[in-house]
């Protein structure tokens, strides 16, 4: 019963260097999303998907790209990383269905140096 | 649009202690809320839900109401332990599901 897998767990990387993180999930959720948690911050939405082929900007997209290919993978794709990306990133999904609870990957800790 | 406010932290209790975080919303039509807990180095996980006016939602001792006559959903629990020190998020989703809005975490400190 994996739910959502969030590779790596743990990354540093330097300015301007370019990664992948990787969200899986074995649910067939429609529904998944990518967030950023910074202190006093909560949580802001990055980018979202309802379905393959589908995806849409969240509040700070700006910096990270994304692509559905397939319903149970969503990688999120920072292009040129800055010290401001420094962040945990977590990745959930959900079904469409309404009131239906979103479903939360452990996270990924990312540092840009 | 959509939003959360929840109540700013830290909160610091002692151990058996009452406990109300207080969540209240803004939405149009009939959203979902719920109330997720992350534990220190852990991602969210769901503690209850509640679909309707009047429902409450319950996990753990946990309760909250969907009061939509003061669009609250505050979160309850009787008598606390230092396990439940964590970080706690109300959020809703409108009926639609495409997307779900958080509030920004209470911190929770239950001391011995």
């Amino acid at each position: 019963n994996a739910g959502v897998t969030q590779t790596p767990k743990f990354q540093v990387l330097k300015t301007g260097q370019s990664m992948t993180l990787q969200c899986a999930q074995d649910m067939n959720h429609e529904y998944m999303s990518w967030y950023r948690q910074d202190p006093g911050m909560g949580l802001r939405l990055i980018h979202y998907s309802v379905g393959a082929g589908i995806t849409d900007q969240g509040e700070v997209p700006n910096g990270y790209n994304v692509s559905r290919s397939t319903t149970e993978d969503f990688p999120l794709r920072l292009l040129s990383a800055a010290p401001s990306q420094t962040s945990v990133y977590f990745c959930a999904s959900s079904s469409r269905a309404g009131n239906q609870p979103q479903h939360f990957g452990d996270g990924t800790r990312l540092s840009i140096l | 649009g959509d939003s959360v406010t929840q109540m700013e932290g830290p909160v610091t209790l002692s151990e058996e202690a009452f406990l109300t975080i207080n969540c209240t919303y803004t939405a149009t039509g009939y959203p979902s809320l719920f109330w997720y807990v992350q534990y220190p180095g852990e991602g969210l996980q769901l503690l209850l839900k509640a679909t309707k006016a009047d429902d409450k939602g319950s996990n753990k001792g946990f309760e909250a109401t969907y009061r939509k006559e003061t669009t609250s959903f505050h979160l309850e629990k009787g008598s606390v332990q230092v396990s439940d020190s964590a970080v706690y998020f109300c959020a809703l989703t409108a009926n639609t599901g495409n997307q779900f809005y958080f509030g920004t975490g209470t911190s929770l400190t239950v001391i011995p």
